[in-house]
């Protein structure tokens, strides 16, 4: 088993490019979750995914995110136009339900970082 | 709304000592409490959690957390700390009011190990 897949797990982007974040849940979860850490902060809930569907984004910044989680694949996190202000380390988890009762299982993340 | 709280930014101990981390949460139900390691570089693994029941809950390495409701507290203890223990240590409350176990971080307490 080999738990949640991040890829890649560093990316650099300059000013105005695009950032794609790839997450590989953990074999046998169908919920996905993205959340993302500043600097010196801890960690921010962006979205939560089941397959095909986006059930809640409050987290998500209104421009130039985006997210999805397709029937076959990965969860992507996107993000359009970045700018230095996106630099931070993104962290996705999974989980079997819902609940999250049974413990949620943390990637180790992608670090992007802004030029 | 819900939040988190860690008071000590840095806390050094010696290897061999005990450790305690505050953690206090703003919640105005049951919460269901949880305690992160972040090792540098890596992803964030689940040391223990708490949903109801016993309110000192065992976890994994030797820690344990005791849930105190009337100080609104869910404190991270281990009686004799070892130099692998340095990372640093997040305490999240999940957010069930969502329908789904949104997590809810504190700002994390970076813990050095002298020798």
């Amino acid at each position: 088993n080999a738990g949640v897949m991040q890829n890649p797990r560093h990316l650099v982007r300059r000013r105005g490019q695009e950032a794609r974040l790839r997450c590989s849940p953990m074999k046998g979860h169908s919920h996905v979750y993205w959340y993302r850490q500043l600097p010196e902060e801890g960690l921010k809930f962006m979205v939560y995914l089941q397959k095909e569907n986006i059930i809640d984004e409050s987290g998500m910044p209104k421009e130039r995110f985006s997210a999805e989680f397709p029937k076959e694949g990965p969860s992507i996190l996107r993000i359009q136009q970045v700018v230095r202000g996106d630099s931070a380390a993104y962290f996705c988890a999974s989980s079997s339900d819902k609940t999250g009762n049974y413990g949620y299982t943390f990637g180790s993340g992608t670090r992007l970082t802004v030029v | 709304a819900q939040s988190v709280t860690q008071p000590d930014i840095h806390i050094t101990v010696s290897e061999g000592a005990s450790l305690e981390l505050r953690c206090n949460y703003s919640y105005g139900a049951t919460p269901y409490l949880f305690w992160y390691v972040q090792s540098p570089g890596q992803g964030l693994q689940l040391l223990l959690k708490y949903f109801s029941g016993d309110t000192l809950v065992q976890g994994i390495k030797g820690f344990e957390a005791e849930f105190k409701r009337s100080q609104s507290s869910f404190n991270l203890r281990k009686p004799s700390v070892h130099w692998s223990d340095a990372a640093e240590y997040f305490c999240a409350v999940g957010a069930q009011n969502t329908g789904f176990q949104k997590l809810v971080f504190g700002t994390g307490t970076r813990l050095l190990v002298s020798p």
